[in-house]
């Protein structure tokens, strides 16, 4: 089954600045997600970008999508400790419709 | 609006006792999963619902069996629990399983087997 591959595995960095994580993937895919997961809690999701899409955001959130590289990258800009969180991508390809969920990039942002 | 509800939150079985968790939904989706994860091993899929009145096998379903009650619930039941089943459970629903569709989670239910 079609499954992402996020890293780096665990990403710290001060409150401002910004983090960077990518998500590889190894078939075609319609469509990829990123999902974030608070400590204890259940997954959100953050945004979805299309196959024919290479760019998108949403507000401090920005995703890109290289269909060649079979790779993505959610970049979070100015990073606020309510960011800390473990971030997944989950792809989604051809006739399997179900999401498949890497083990995620554990983010802190310190204060 | 409560979106996804899960029971209960928290559990603890002896192995070779059973328990069923129990999830709702309140956005009328048509499709419900069940997940689990454990440390390391992001989420697996343990059985889907494509629609009222079907069930689907995922990655991981041994030892596990699911009942799509209505539109509405969908729940999970171990019959004979075994420390290996000691995870964390999430549920989850979408609109529609075929289209590129969002999932939304309810906040788990922490199991474990002793």
């Amino acid at each position: 089954s079609q499954q992402g591959e996020e890293d780096p595995q665990a990403l710290s960095i001060q409150e401002g600045e910004n983090a960077t994580m990518n998500c590889s993937y190894k078939t075609s895919i319609n469509n990829l997600q990123w999902y974030r997961q608070n400590s204890g809690r259940g997954l959100v999701h953050l945004i979805l970008i299309r196959s024919n899409e290479r760019e998108k955001h949403s507000g401090r959130l920005r995703v890109t999508l290289d269909t060649s590289k079979k790779s993505s990258s959610l970049l979070i800009t100015a990073s606020r400790a309510a960011d800390t969180a473990s971030y997944f991508c989950a792809p989604r390809g051809g006739s399997n419709y179900k999401l498949t969920f890497g083990k995620g990039t554990l983010l802190t942002v310190n204060p | 609006n409560a979106g996804v509800t899960q029971t209960p939150k928290f559990q603890v079985l002896k192995t070779g006792q059973s328990m069923t968790l129990q999830c709702a939904q309140d956005m009328n989706h048509n499709s419900m999963y069940w997940y689990r994860q454990d440390p390391g091993m992001g989420l697996r899929l343990i059985y889907y619902s494509a629609s009222e009145g079907t069930t689907d096998k995922g990655e991981v379903p041994n030892g596990y069996n699911v009942s799509r009650l209505n539109k509405r619930e969908f729940s999970l039941r171990l019959e004979s629990a075994a420390p290996s089943q000691t995870s964390v459970y999430f549920c989850a629903s979408s609109e529609d399983f075929r289209s590129a569709d969002t999932q939304y989670f309810g906040p788990g239910t922490r199991l474990t087997v002793l």
